[in-house]
């Protein structure tokens, strides 16, 4: 299985500041034939179901603030909230779908400083 | 607009059984792959099944394997997930979700309770 690892734990980040967070897999999640990065991005809040912010590892579903981006290749990838809001207190997980089973990181909570 | 909503969740006694449901409508359900996706309380997600648009293509990870069968009913619109030989480790939370590489479509969950 391919392991997916994310970092930090956990972060405070001033309102209107920059959140980053980095999730790295145990093996290329790059399907070479495609040039894809087989990598998605969920937010998730206390009582409600994971939403997805981005496949295709830079890929921004419809509906979701410009303020998040993902960004990486291979077995390195980032997601970043360019100027974090009160409503963006979550945890954030990764996820690869490049080999079944679909594997997601631990997750990384975010919370105002 | 999709929906999905899960039930059959609850408290159960080790050892027992439980079948999970999962209504689907305002796609055309019968046209996609849909998993089961779960997260025990304080943990992370766990991508446990997935069952292709006929039954031909059925995935289950290891730590259900020979526990939990996954059935879907192109007619009804649903997906099921029989659960036996429940352990207090299958406490979570259950989700529907469309799909079986990333899903943007999930449900509320329903919550099922391993506990004697």
């Amino acid at each position: 299985d391919i392991v997916m690892t994310q970092s930090p734990d956990s972060l405070a980040v001033s309102l209107g500041e920059r959140a980053t967070i980095n999730c790295k897999s145990s093996q290329s999640i790059l399907y070479s034939s495609t040039n894809k990065n087989y990598l998605a991005w969920y937010q998730k809040k206390p009582g409600q179901p994971p939403k997805l912010l981005v496949y295709w590892a830079s890929t921004r579903e419809s509906g979701v603030p410009d303020r998040f981006s993902g960004s990486g290749s291979g077995t390195e990838f980032t997601l970043t909230i360019s100027s974090l809001q009160a409503e963006d207190v979550a945890v954030y997980y990764c996820q690869q779908y490049f080999t079944t089973p679909q594997t997601f990181g631990p997750g990384t909570k975010v919370e105002i400083k | 607009q999709v929906q999905l909503v899960e039930s059959g969740g609850g408290l159960v006694k080790p050892g027992g059984s439980l079948r999970l449901s999962c209504a689907a409508s305002g796609f055309t359900f019968r046209d996609y792959y849909m998993s089961w996706i779960r997260q025990a309380p304080g943990k992370g997600l766990e991508w446990i099944s997935f069952i292709g648009t006929s039954t031909s293509i059925i995935y289950y990870a290891d730590s259900v394997k020979g526990r939990f069968t996954i059935s879907r009913d192109n007619g009804n619109n649903s997906l099921y997930l029989q659960m036996n030989s429940l352990t207090a480790e299958d406490t979570a939370v259950y989700y529907c979700a469309r799909d079986k590489r990333y899903s943007a479509y999930w449900g509320q969950g329903t919550l099922v309770t391993v506990s004697s």
